[in-house]
């Protein structure tokens, strides 16, 4: 069954205003990735983290990788109508690397 | 560079039928993956394969699926018989090496009628 736990499930925000959406894990992970997703087509890949503590951004996003390593998040500042979509957090656990596990998603709708 | 490139875009067949997707992960990727996407069960794994050999196919629901990669540039996901409840988007994603971060396709959604 899936392992992390993302939240909130939906988020209704008007433009300019930041976006923060978080992953949990019951087990360390190595790897934490973001992805959005645009109706019609495949994850894309936002950020990715390799260490314990990271913190990287990319843009208006910026995202960390937790120091227990079972936790992440993301933040999106100053949004736009054009960040509307499902964004997934995604991560590769200690205990069966390489099986990249997904979270439930966050839906974030913008509105003017 | 071309990205990871999923064929057919679209499917549908009648239930009973043998379906089969097909997939070219990115080139010099040496892992790739198999999802399936629902509303109800979001983004769930089926198998991936690392150097061409299934590492983990745990998520596959049950016989009827089936998953290969003959060589480092094909993988297909076959479902014989296909039955209405499989029905959802199939992923296939590609990545560099083993557990860094992975590369989707555009995705094949099958309609089982």
């Amino acid at each position: 069954g899936q392992q992390l736990n993302q939240s909130p499930q939906s988020m209704f925000i008007q433009e300019g205003e930041d976006v923060s959406m978080n992953c949990t894990s019951s087990s360390i992970f190595n790897t934490w990735l973001w992805y959005k997703q645009d109706p019609g087509e495949g994850p894309v890949l936002l950020i990715a983290l390799y260490k314990a503590g990271e913190l990287t951004s990319n843009g208006r996003l910026t995202a960390q990788f937790g120091i227990t390593r079972k936790d992440s998040f993301l933040n999106i500042s100053a949004s736009i109508p054009s960040d509307v979509g499902i964004y997934f957090c995604a991560g590769n656990p200690t205990d069966s690397w390489g099986k990249l596990q997904f979270g439930a998603g966050t839906q974030v709708v913008v509105t003017p | 560079d071309a990205g990871v490139i999923q064929s057919p875009r679209h499917e549908v067949t009648e239930m009973g039928q043998e379906v089969t997707l097909r997939c070219k992960p990115i080139s010099g990727h040496n892992s790739l993956f198999w999802y399936r996407q629902t509303m109800m069960r979001g983004l769930e794994l089926l198998i991936y394969f690392n150097n061409n050999v299934p590492i983990d196919d745990s998520g596959m629901p049950e016989d009827r699926f089936s998953a290969k990669m003959p060589n480092a540039s094909f993988s297909t996901l076959k479902i014989q018989p296909s039955e209405p409840r499989d029905s959802a988007v199939y992923f296939c994603a590609s990545s560099l090496a083993r557990g860094l971060e992975a590369f989707f396709g555009q995705g094949t959604r099958l309609t089982v009628v």
